[in-house]
């Protein structure tokens, strides 16, 4: 079955550590995109990659980074500089002009 | 920049009706639209391209006034399963764009 697939589920991070958030997609679309979520403030743009070995940043993209070797796969990592990382994040691919699908998400919380 | 959707949150009785707006402050190529359970990842309703196309199925449909940068959701006699969070998603041109999602708004509707 195609889709999108994100890891873990629920993530926790220590205050210091880089993280990194698995997205994997098996749609052969084009353009990636990593979303982080609070309550009330929607789905805010952190990264997004319309082709492989290439990635822009989005509104939101300080104290995170992005990769992108493989068309199928567009980790994020949370870094030691994002300094108010818990939330809801959410992995997407696109192709073409259709709809975007959506992996099941990651809770990051801090300890 | 994030389209803006009204109204914030809605509250419904099983049957009756809702609209939902999204505009934005660029011209549009695109506007998706989408519903989020709590917790779980968004799920597709529909997407209307340039050209003031409405779309619908079942009882929920869409238009899309690309003059005024505006699309509105219809969400006809409703039932328990609509509720949730709307997002419209805006991308501002063909090829290469971002895709760019609303604060959203919540939909409760009671028995």
């Amino acid at each position: 079955d195609g889709g999108i697939t994100q890891s873990p589920k629920y993530l926790f991070r220590k205050e210091g550590q880089n993280v990194t958030l698995s997205c994997e997609q098996n749609l052969n679309h084009d353009a990636m995109y990593w979303y982080r979520q609070d309550p009330g403030q929607g789905l805010r743009l952190i990264y997004y990659s319309q082709i492989v070995n290439d990635f822009q940043k989005g509104d939101i993209a300080e104290g995170y980074s992005v990769s992108r070797e493989k068309k199928e796969s567009f980790p994020l990592t949370v870094t030691s500089a994002q300094k108010n990382p818990t939330a809801f994040y959410l992995c997407a691919s696109q192709g073409g002009q259709s709809e975007a699908f959506f992996g099941q998400g990651t809770r990051l919380t801090v300890v | 920049q994030q389209p803006v959707q009204s109204p914030q949150a809605v509250i419904l009785r099983e049957g009756e009706d809702a609209v939902i707006n999204c505009s934005s402050s660029k011209a549009l190529y695109s506007v998706h639209w989408y519903r989020q359970k709590h917790g779980e990842a968004p799920v597709f309703l529909m997407i209307l391209l340039k050209g003031g196309e409405q779309k619908g199925h079942d009882k929920i449909s869409a238009s899309f006034n690309e003059k005024k940068q505006q699309s509105s959701l219809y969400l006809t006699a409703s039932q328990l399963s609509y509720s949730g969070t709307y997002f419209c998603g805006t991308e501002e041109n063909s090829g290469y764009s971002t895709l760019t999602f609303g604060k959203g708004t919540m939909l409760l509707v009671s028995p």
